[in-house]
């Protein structure tokens, strides 16, 4: 697509519950990268896609976390047992890896984010 | 562990200069980004450097001192609308592919 796409735009959810988060990057872009920024914080890196591959989970706060992409395109953040401190907007983002697109900052597009909330 | 530091808050004058400064400390530097973010939407790409100096688009330019940690966001002609969060950071190599670590950011507020 255009741009990277991200739905729901707004979830609210009840505390335990679990909540699928998703995101469509933009066609062509190898590299997916799923951050989570949270009231008076910067934004905090989760995970990366490189392809279908996540080479760095480490950012993942919990193992209440897990995501997965298929087709080297949409991506999925999953919350299990969601917990008041989870609120936060999710954003992805996506970017080319060629060092031809250095100059465009390899396109690193972010997506408008999923605001979360858990009462 | 990397550390990247930003004023919290600035505020200018509509039609003046303002000069907003990112300190970083990190290994494995591959280039520093700046962005901007107004609220409720998603970050938007202003700037990318990579090499030492200036780079200049329109009324935004970036300068980059490597060996200092040291970069700063150039806003000229402000408008009403650049009133916004302006986000740093830095891209590192590592197993996160090209991911970024982020200042918190400075809110902008444009006066008339």
């Amino acid at each position: 697509g255009a741009g990277v796409s991200q739905s729901p735009s707004n979830k609210v959810t009840e505390k335990g519950k679990d909540v699928e988060l998703r995101c469509d990057p933009i066609s062509g872009h190898t590299a997916l990268y799923w951050y989570r920024q949270s009231l008076g914080q910067g934004l905090e890196f989760l995970i990366y896609f490189q392809g279908n591959s996540a080479p760095d989970k480490s950012g993942l706060p919990s193992d209440r976390f897990s995501a997965e992409r298929t087709g080297g395109s949409v991506s999925t953040l999953t919350i299990q047992r969601t917990q008041q401190e989870d609120s936060a907007v999710y954003l992805c983002a996506s970017s080319l890896s060629s060092s031809l697109d250095r100059s465009r900052g390899y396109g690193y597009t972010f997506g408008s984010g999923t605001r979360l909330t858990v009462v | 562990g990397q550390n990247i530091d930003q004023p919290t808050e600035m505020t200018a004058t509509e039609g003046a200069i303002v000069q907003i400064n990112c300190t970083y400390q990190t290994s494995g530097f591959n280039g520093l980004f700046w962005y901007q973010q107004h609220a409720g939407e998603a970050p938007t790409f202003l700037s990318y450097n990579v090499l030492d100096g200036l780079e200049e688009k329109g009324r935004f330019s970036s300068f980059l001192s490597r060996s200092k940690g040291y970069s700063y966001l150039l806003l000229k002609e402000l408008q009403m609308k650049d009133s916004a969060s302006y986000l740093c950071a830095v891209r590192v190599n590592s197993n996160s592919g090209y991911a970024l670590n982020f200042g918190k950011g400075t809110s902008l507020l444009v006066t008339p």
